[in-house]
């Protein structure tokens, strides 16, 4: 079976340093993993993926991940973040047809 | 323009009185899944259907139903609700059944059982 963690629940940074939001993984097969923001009182929206390949991926409003088969993590990162990136962040793995979030990560960037 | 909608958005109820939540995708997606959001536990699937006819369980099935009759919806079905399937529901629908297509959310349902 497949997991996710964020193992941080808060991360707070002031606007025009540097973002990253943690996750690793844990998966049997090849990991299909993905990045995925919520806003208040909306919907996840797709931020970006890994598939293969490249082990950064560039993403949707300036974001990027890195992607550490070593380390099984694939880090969310944005290097000058902005006041309205703030929202709740989760990273996910799908094996197979089941898709698993880890718990997510309440970004709060201070102007 | 390509969404996925839901309906009701916000729902108050009461135990043992049966209830369904509407999904709807104009993508002709047909990949469609079902998820519960609660606080420091992050979404779990509840269940997902590859295609017409055909659904299967996700991680938290227990209470809920689903069915899938056409492509476009798929409806889940609370035969019973109880206190503890208050949440906030999302629907998602993804293209094909590759794994590696990102799903796309619905704006969500909160539902609460008295």
């Amino acid at each position: 079976a497949q997991s996710v963690a964020q193992p941080e629940d808060q991360v707070n940074v002031a606007e025009g340093n540097p973002l990253t939001v943690k996750c690793t993984y844990s998966v049997s097969g090849n990991p299909y993993l993905f990045w995925y923001v919520q806003y208040p009182n909306r919907g996840l929206q797709f931020l970006l993926k890994y598939i293969t390949g490249d082990n950064l991926v560039k993403g949707s409003y300036g974001f990027e991940a890195e992607f550490n088969k070593s380390q099984t993590s694939f880090h969310l990162k944005k290097p000058s973040a902005l006041v309205s990136d703030s929202a709740l962040y989760f990273c996910a793995v799908r094996d197979n047809y089941k898709l698993s979030f880890g718990a997510g990560t309440t970004v709060t960037v201070r102007a | 323009e390509a969404q996925v909608t839901q309906n009701p958005r916000y729902l108050i109820t009461v135990t043992g009185k049966k209830l369904t939540v509407t999904c709807s995708q104009n993508m002709n997606h047909e990949y469609m899944s079902w998820y519960r959001q609660d606080p420091g536990l992050g979404l779990r699937q509840i269940y997902y259907s590859m295609n017409v006819e055909v659904t299967d369980k996700g991680d938290v099935p227990e209470g809920y139903k689903v069915s899938r009759k056409e492509k476009r919806n798929f409806p889940l079905i609370l035969e019973s609700p109880s206190p503890n399937q208050t949440s906030l529901y999302f629907c998602a629908s993804s293209a094909a059944r590759d794994s590696y297509n990102e799903q796309f959310f619905g704006p969500g349902t909160r539902l609460t059982v008295l």
